[in-house]
């Protein structure tokens, strides 16, 4: 069956080191990829989007890699601080022509000061 | 950038009552909108595709005659949850595709469901 995997419900880290989230899928195979940030009562907001062919994409602090092979992504924010605390989904594109997003439940981050 | 916005924000009405949720994109126009749902902890689960002008997709599993869908204009979709039951509480998010080379969707705040 088709399943896309958020590595841990929750992670917690401290202020100022990298936070590292895997999202990994099975019998799948996305046109893009997608990371999100949620936060409690609130809708989805686009972070990221990385294509097939793409290995890694960048903003700011944000990156994001895509291993097709491993189907697989990493989704690591640098310098952590507390505002970095929220929800982050990864969704998958099945295909070009609006199909919509496939979610995974998420994984929540904590950052402590 | 785009902007989707939903009302109600929060809704709380009576076992068997219909609920109209709606959904605008504010500053462009969508020529699709996507209606999912959200259960505490759990991941947002596609209800159904809303095309202008057209009848809805609905995901497997979902009543069509239950969850009402309206995509009468670009800028505006409608989701009725008829005779509401307590198990239909939930998160109901809509989100708005723009059309272009990322296909990027934008979505709204939700709106929170709770069926007495």
């Amino acid at each position: 069956s088709q399943k896309i995997e958020q590595n841990s419900e929750a992670l917690n880290i401290q202020e100022g080191k990298t936070a590292t989230l895997t999202c990994n899928y099975t019998n799948y195979s996305p046109a893009y990829l997608q990371w999100y940030r949620q936060d409690p009562g609130r809708g989805p907001v686009f972070l990221l989007l990385i294509r097939e062919n793409e290995k890694e994409k960048r903003k700011e602090r944000l990156k994001v890699t895509f291993d097709t092979t491993l189907k697989q992504s990493l989704f690591h924010i640098t310098a952590s601080q507390p505002a970095d605390s929220a929800t982050y989904l990864c969704a998958l594109l099945i295909n070009q022509a609006g199909t919509a997003l496939i979610f995974g439940k998420g994984t929540t981050l904590s950052v402590s000061s | 950038g785009a902007v989707v916005s939903q009302h109600p924000s929060w809704v709380i009405c009576k076992s068997g009552t219909s609920v109209k949720i709606e959904c605008r994109s504010l500053d462009f126009q969508a020529t699709t909108m996507f209606w999912y749902r959200q259960f505490p902890k759990q991941s947002l689960m596609l209800m159904a595709t809303s095309n202008e002008g057209s009848k809805a997709t609905y995901e497997q599993g979902v009543e069509k005659d239950k969850f009402l869908i309206n995509h009468a204009s670009l800028t505006l979709s409608t989701l009725t949850v008829t005779s509401a039951h307590p198990e239909d509480s939930s998160f109901y998010i809509c989100s708005a595709r723009l059309a272009g080379a990322n296909n990027e969707q934008f979505f709204g705040p939700g709106t929170r469901l709770t069926v007495l």
